[in-house]
């Protein structure tokens, strides 16, 4: 089974400077999707980046940032220029290619931006 | 519209009532997820279902719990006797088949057994 391991409980940055939180994920399977999620205190879930682990460029979304190392199983977000409304749970996420398949989940990051 | 239905936003149930959740997926979404997420934050997958048919139902707690995604009519998902650990926010989300997108999710239904 897929597992997804988020090793920072919490994390603080200074607002306009950047951060990087990390995920690592065990799985058998060569191809696959990998997903940071967003989850401000309202509890909506908003999809920040994916990444096709078949594709080696990182994908890039303005200030969000991954870099994906598919052989040591790493996922991680850098948020450039952090801004206030950064500040949220991020969750990392694993979803296989066959059918309906689940998203696994990381537990969790709480991001704090300090004025 | 482009967004995951669900209802109730709030529900509260006395232990061993019963409680039903709603979800109406995005048009054209023919996968649909359930999650459960505790006050610990973790996010517990229940069932999925590609159409009306169940895809995997592995975290579904068989003896109380129950869903359907029926052509027509919203998602549900069922829970007989709810427990005091049933207390979370449920998550429905909702996906395009055959796509690298990531799920949309709705906004969830906080359900409280008291």
């Amino acid at each position: 089974a897929q597992t997804v391991t988020q090793s920072q409980p919490e994390m603080s940055v200074q607002e306009a400077e950047t951060v990087t939180l990390s995920c690592t994920y065990d799985t058998s399977e060569s191809d696959y999707y990998l997903f940071w999620y967003k989850q401000p205190p309202s509890r909506q879930m908003i999809l920040v980046i994916r990444q096709e682990a078949y594709k080696q460029q990182n994908a890039t979304e303005n200030r969000f940032s991954v870099n994906f190392q598919k052989a040591a199983k790493s996922f991680s977000l850098k948020i450039s220029d952090s801004q206030l409304g950064d500040a949220a749970m991020y969750f990392c996420a694993y979803r296989g290619i066959q059918g309906a398949q689940k998203l696994v989940f990381g537990q969790g990051t709480r991001l704090t931006i300090n004025p | 519209g482009e967004e995951v239905a669900q209802t109730p936003k709030h529900l509260v149930r006395g232990e061993g009532q019963k409680a039903k959740l709603y979800c109406a997926p995005i048009k054209g979404h023919s996968y649909v997820f359930w999650y459960q997420q505790v006050l610990k934050n973790e996010f517990k997958f229940l069932i999925s279902f590609q159409n009306e048919n169940v895809f995997d139902e592995t975290g579904m707690p068989k003896e109380r719990f129950s869903a359907k995604c029926l052509p027509n009519s919203p998602c549900s998902l069922e829970i007989q006797a709810t427990k005091l650990e049933d207390s979370a926010v449920y998550f429905c989300a909702s996906s395009r088949p055959g796509t690298a997108y990531g799920y949309t999710f709705g906004s969830g239904t906080r359900l409280t057994v008291v």
